[in-house]
């Protein structure tokens, strides 16, 4: 079956550092993504791997070691506006067929 | 980047009744659009794939009688509830993609309520 796994709930401080984990068993793989959501809104992308490593973006990283079937997103500096949920999704399928499935998402609490 | 609308936003319906929401590409063409449903405090769910000029893909335990899809052009797919009771109250969202490897782009969500 699929199933991608997120913590549901984390908090952390203003300025901090925060890592949220996503595991995943998903029949195929083409991809993992990272979406932001905040409360009553549509998801916004934030990173993107298809191949083992760490991805870089400015306050964001993501790594994906594919034989674990592993990803993590790290924030850095945190700000009070990261506060909202993060979606993990793998891209499922065969080749061409950009079907993703969700994790249940994490919801991040930022305290001053 | 590119942007995806939805119409309406908000609606609100008696139990019986249809309702049809939008999804728009506007500054692309989207060869593909995705519905999903999310309720409350959990994840996306995919109900169908919408590719122009064919038939969706629903997934599984999805009733494509009740769920209509329309995607009739390469900036418009259509999700009409139809017969919509309470338990159809949800957040719908659509994204679309231009090709099939890239990123979807998400539409801001339409918010539906059935009394």
């Amino acid at each position: 079956g699929q199933n991608i796994d997120q913590p549901t709930e984390m908090t952390a401080t203003e300025g901090a550092i925060v890592q949220i984990n996503c595991t995943y068993q998903t029949s195929g793989f083409n991809g993992l993504f990272w979406y932001q959501q905040h409360a009553g809104e549509a998801p916004t992308f934030l990173s993107y791997n298809v191949l083992d490593g760490l991805e870089e973006k400015g306050r964001f990283s993501s790594f994906l070691s594919r034989s674990k079937g592993y990803s993590y997103l790290l924030l850095k500096e945190l700000q009070m506006k990261d506060s909202a949920s993060y979606l993990c999704a793998v891209r499922d399928g065969p080749g061409g067929y950009n079907k993703l499935i969700f994790g249940a998402g994490t919801r991040l609490a930022v305290h001053p | 980047g590119a942007v995806v609308s939805q119409h309406p936003s908000r609606v609100i319906c008696k139990s019986g009744t249809s309702v049809k929401i939008e999804c728009r590409s506007l500054d692309f063409q989207a060869t593909t659009m995705f519905w999903y449903r999310q309720f409350p405090k959990q994840s996306l769910m995919l109900m169908a794939t919408s590719n122009e000029g064919s038939k969706a893909t629903y997934e599984q335990g999805v009733e494509k009688d009740k769920f209509l899809i329309n995607h009739a052009s390469l900036t418009l797919s259509t999700l009409t509830v139809t017969s919509a009771h309470p338990e159809d109250s949800s957040f719908y969202i659509c994204s679309a993609t231009i090709g099939s490897y890239n990123e979807q782009f998400f539409g801001p969500g339409t918010r539906l309520t059935v009394l």
